[in-house]
């Protein structure tokens, strides 16, 4: 198993307070990404990293940030947390093997709860 | 705009008899097309992919189908087992890596 750690597991928070996930990884992966799960919508992509210090939007980016300060960790927080950002959080890592091939590990989840 | 669609939410297959699930894409970008698996309370896995040069990949039970010029990939599961029951994810890669996901189809097998 790739080693990708998220953390926390489980979070509840209450609406407008700020949040902050962490994704770790070993595998010396230079992309890693953060995705949401949602009945219906599959996985939607928030920001991804191309490497330290360089990220881009996803397609559903607004009322996130990201930062990755070192190859290991990429960080996504929640300025102020709104109902709607209630979902399961997957960080993923991939090494881009050349013509378009590339494959995602994908950590367990971070299962996060607005109220 | 989905650029890869999954129009199946769910399928529900004998055991041991051949399950297929499809996946249609839009962008002829794309390079690299993958299959994940998913069970509850864990992060996808990889399961299986295929580069767009090729048009069948297979690995025991589980074979990819490309079709180009229909913009369609399948995946199907020879012989479908309890253990198979789980949502599968389609995805495609772009020359940018960035990988797009299809909304998923909820595998149930009958015993």
């Amino acid at each position: 198993d790739a080693g990708i750690t998220q953390s926390p597991r489980h979070k509840v928070t209450e609406t407008g307070t700020p949040v902050t996930l962490r994704c770790h990884q070993t595998e010396n992966h230079r992309y890693m990404y953060w995705y949401r799960q949602d009945p219906g919508h599959g996985l939607r992509l928030i920001h991804y990293s191309y490497g330290v210090k360089d990220t881009d939007k996803g397609e559903v980016s607004d009322g996130y940030s990201v930062s990755r300060s070192k190859t290991e960790d990429f960080l996504l927080t929640l300025e102020s947390a709104t109902s709607s950002q209630t979902s399961v959080y997957f960080c993923a890592i991939s090494e881009p093997l050349g013509q378009g091939n590339t494959e995602a590990f994908f950590g367990q989840g971070t299962r996060l709860t607005v109220v | 705009d989905q650029q890869v669609k999954q129009n199946s939410p769910s399928l529900s297959v004998q055991e041991g008899r051949i399950s297929i699930l499809n996946c249609d894409y839009t962008n002829s970008m794309f390079d690299y097309f993958l299959w994940y698996k998913k069970y509850p309370a864990e992060g996808p896995t990889f399961l299986i992919s295929i580069s767009s040069i090729k048009d069948k990949n297979e690995d025991g039970r589980f074979t990819v189908f490309l079709n180009k010029s229909a913009k369609h990939l399948s995946l199907h599961i020879v012989p479908s087992q309890p253990g198979d029951s789980a949502v599968y994810f389609c995805a495609a890669s772009d020359s940018n890596y960035q990988l797009i996901w299809g909304a998923g189809t909820k595998l149930i097998i009958k015993p």
